[in-house]
């Protein structure tokens, strides 16, 4: 099956610093990413839309200048956490859509999360 | 999106057949049913999808109502590596609208 990883795994920094967390498709191209968020006992909440080679689509609420997206070729996406504070502590976890699979019933799958802590 | 409603939590035997059902009565001609699960700290994995006709494979079975207004995922001999929280999102067909609203999904707790 098509399989997504996400680098790192788990990050802790401190107050102030950015953090790029990147998404890869391994085996399939992805022209549309994910990224989504999800905080200790809720549900994932969409943040944006990556489309390679065009800016991402963010969803209301999420600021685009805090949290910069990239997706620079069909099988690699960041999603870089600017001025990473406290409250920006979650599980971040991104999906990625076969860019070959049929449009009607087109599937997502997604990556194993990052887990950042910011101290 | 069609909004859906599951139970919030379910347990179930060791080697019985876990049924989750899912409500979704707005869901409209073009929208398709999805199965993803959550096991503890992972990123959600695909079950299966169906539009309107029964579907299997390797994981599971979707049965999905005449009307589509409900439908059931059923894991025909659980396991303990089941656990998980059980997500029912209906989808509109097509490029571009591949979005996916999670709700509060199904806790599953499979028991010894």
């Amino acid at each position: 099956g098509a399989v997504v990883s996400q680098h790192p795994s788990r990050v802790i920094c401190k107050s102030g610093t950015s953090v790029k967390i990147e998404c890869r498709s391994l085996d399939f191209q992805a022209t549309t990413m994910f990224w989504y968020r999800q905080f200790p006992k809720q549900s994932l909440m969409l943040m944006a839309t990556s489309n390679e080679g065009s800016k991402a689509t963010y969803e209301q609420g999420v600021e685009k200048d805090k949290f910069l997206i990239n997706h620079a070729s069909l099988t690699l996406s960041t999603l870089t956490v600017t001025s990473a504070h406290p409250e920006d502590s979650s599980f971040y976890i991104c999906s990625a859509r076969d860019l070959y699979s049929g449009g009607l019933g087109v599937t997502q799958y997604f990556g194993p999360g990052t887990r950042l802590l910011v101290l | 999106d069609a909004k859906t409603t599951q139970p919030p939590s379910m347990d179930c035997a060791e080697g019985r057949a876990a049924n989750l059902p899912c409500n979704h009565s707005t869901i409209s001609g073009n929208e398709y049913v999805y199965w993803y699960r959550q096991i503890h700290s992972q990123g959600p994995q695909y079950i299966i999808h169906g539009l309107k006709n029964n579907e299997t494979n390797e994981m599971a079975s979707l049965i999905i109502t005449e009307d589509r207004k409900s439908s059931t995922l059923i894991l025909p001999h659980a396991t303990l590596r089941d656990t998980a929280v059980y997500y029912c999102i209906v989808r509109r067909a097509g490029f571009g609208n591949e979005k996916l609203t999670f709700g509060t999904g199904t806790r599953l707790t499979i028991i010894p």
